[in-house]
């Protein structure tokens, strides 16, 4: 049973340009969870979603950020016009039911630097 | 979600347990203790949980006092892979924080050879 995936692992990009985080949950999970690491600094919490519906966005940086969870495909975090701070690692984290939501599977991440 | 508190720091010698501690005082009755793990770079790590009883499975053992203010991961036999931060959480059970993991500083366990 594959893990979570997420892609690129890395990402370059310059100040102004956009940034598309992918994440493809777990089999059989329909929560999806993403999470930012600063560097040398703790994970934080950014966005819960369900299938088509964002459940808790209050970690979501107010201007810029966006996040989905289409009825097909991955889960995408959009980052419009980064800047240098939005450098850090993109976690994203699966569970499978109602009943188990703390009880998350994390992918590898996705390295964002921004020159 | 209830205040936990952890050591900073432990070190372990490489194939005795780990003990690791938590004091989560505030805890209401129903809320769990998660814990999780983060391997330097990699995505953390799910390892167990439990509410009131002891738990184990593959990977650790829990356990939880009666009173539920404090409980300890106990890691049987830590191997060099086992070095990483390890944090307990005891997420909000049912309010505004629903689905939200609250990672704090957790405790940076060192296996030495």
């Amino acid at each position: 049973n594959a893990g979570v995936m997420q892609n690129p692992r890395h990402l370059v990009r310059r100040r102004g340009q956009e940034a598309r985080l992918r994440c493809s949950p777990m089999k059989g999970h329909s929560h999806v969870y993403w999470y930012r690491q600063l560097p040398e600094e703790g994970l934080k919490f950014m966005v819960y979603l369900q299938k088509e519906n964002i459940i808790d966005e209050s970690g979501m940086p107010k201007e810029r950020f966006s996040a989905e969870f289409p009825k097909e495909g991955p889960s995408i975090l959009r980052i419009q016009q980064v800047v240098r701070g939005d450098s850090a690692a993109y976690f994203c984290a699966s569970s499978e039911r109602q009943g188990a939501i703390y009880e998350q599977y994390f992918g590898p991440g996705t390295r964002l630097t921004v020159t | 979600d209830a205040k936990t508190t952890q050591p900073p720091s432990m070190d372990c010698a490489e194939g005795r347990a780990a003990n690791l501690p938590c004091n989560h005082s505030t805890i209401s009755g129903n809320e769990y203790v998660y814990w999780y793990r983060q391997i330097h770079s990699q995505g953390p790590q799910y390892i167990i949980h439990g509410l009131k009883n002891n738990e184990t499975n593959e990977m650790a053992s829990l356990i939880i006092t009666e009173d539920r203010k404090s409980s300890t991961l106990i890691l049987p036999h830590a191997t060099l892979r086992d070095t990483a931060v390890y944090y307990c959480i005891a997420p909000d059970a049912g309010g505004t924080s629903y689905g939200k993991l609250t990672f704090g500083q957790g405790t940076i366990l060192t296996v030495h050879p």
